[in-house]
């Protein structure tokens, strides 16, 4: 079975911090990873994806993760947060070896850019 | 590039009463997917279709939801009749492979329904 956890309901961060967004995934077998961002009454926008390589992956908007294997762990960071980036963060996992291509979505993380 | 479009934005209904929804994916893309996200919860798969051909119906709701995907383009998602739990956004995300699993899905900006 696939599952997403996000431990964090809601993070806060004053403007020019870094930020992270913690992701735990549990898969049976090896992981596709996903983070997206929603704003207020908006779809959910795609930020980045781990397939394969190297752990870390860079996305939109300068947003990064790490894949860390022993850790199950897939956190995303951005350096310097900006007030804009005050939004709900989902983290999604797609197990590679079931094939299937439904996601499945932690239930988010409510990240507030304090200025 | 146009997103996926999904219509209405916003509905309200009684309870028992049916509603439907539509959504457009982008243009070339084979996969389309229905979610449905509760409030305060992630988005969870309803149905994913594949080109006009259902790929996982596992957690749709047959006795209440019904989705098709005439011509392997534009869908439509149908309640009926509709129930208070049923409150939720329905989301439609769409992504280009057919049956490729490090596929990106792109989302559409969601159906908020309300059953009172």
């Amino acid at each position: 079975a696939q599952s997403v956890a996000q431990p964090e309901d809601q993070v806060n961060v004053a403007e020019g911090n870094p930020l992270t967004v913690k992701c735990t995934y549990s898969v049976s077998g090896n992981p596709y990873l996903f983070w997206y961002v929603q704003y207020p009454n908006r779809g959910l926008q795609f930020l980045l994806k781990y397939i394969t390589g190297d752990n870390l992956v860079k996305g939109s908007y300068g947003f990064e993760a790490e894949f860390n294997k022993s850790q199950t762990s897939f956190h995303l960071k951005k350096p310097s947060a900006l007030v804009s980036d005050s939004a709900l963060y989902f983290c999604a996992v797609r197990d590679r070896e079931t094939g299937a291509n439904n996601l499945f979505f932690g239930t988010g993380t409510r990240l507030t850019v304090i200025p | 590039e146009a997103g996926v479009a999904q219509s209405p934005r916003y509905k309200i209904i009684e309870k028992r009463q049916s509603v439907a929804f539509w959504c457009n994916p982008i243009s070339g893309h084979a996969t389309l997917y229905w979610y449905q996200q509760i409030l305060g919860q992630g988005p969870k798969l309803l149905i994913q279709f594949q080109n006009n051909g259902v790929v996982d119906d596992s957690q749709l709701p047959k006795d209440r939801f019904s989705a098709e995907r005439l011509k392997g383009v534009d869908s439509t998602l149908k309640i009926q009749p509709a129930k208070l739990e049923d409150s939720a956004v329905y989301l439609c995300a769409s992504s280009l492979g057919v049956g490729g699993s490090t596929d990106t899905q792109y989302f559409g900006p969601g159906t908020r329904l309300t059953v009172l």
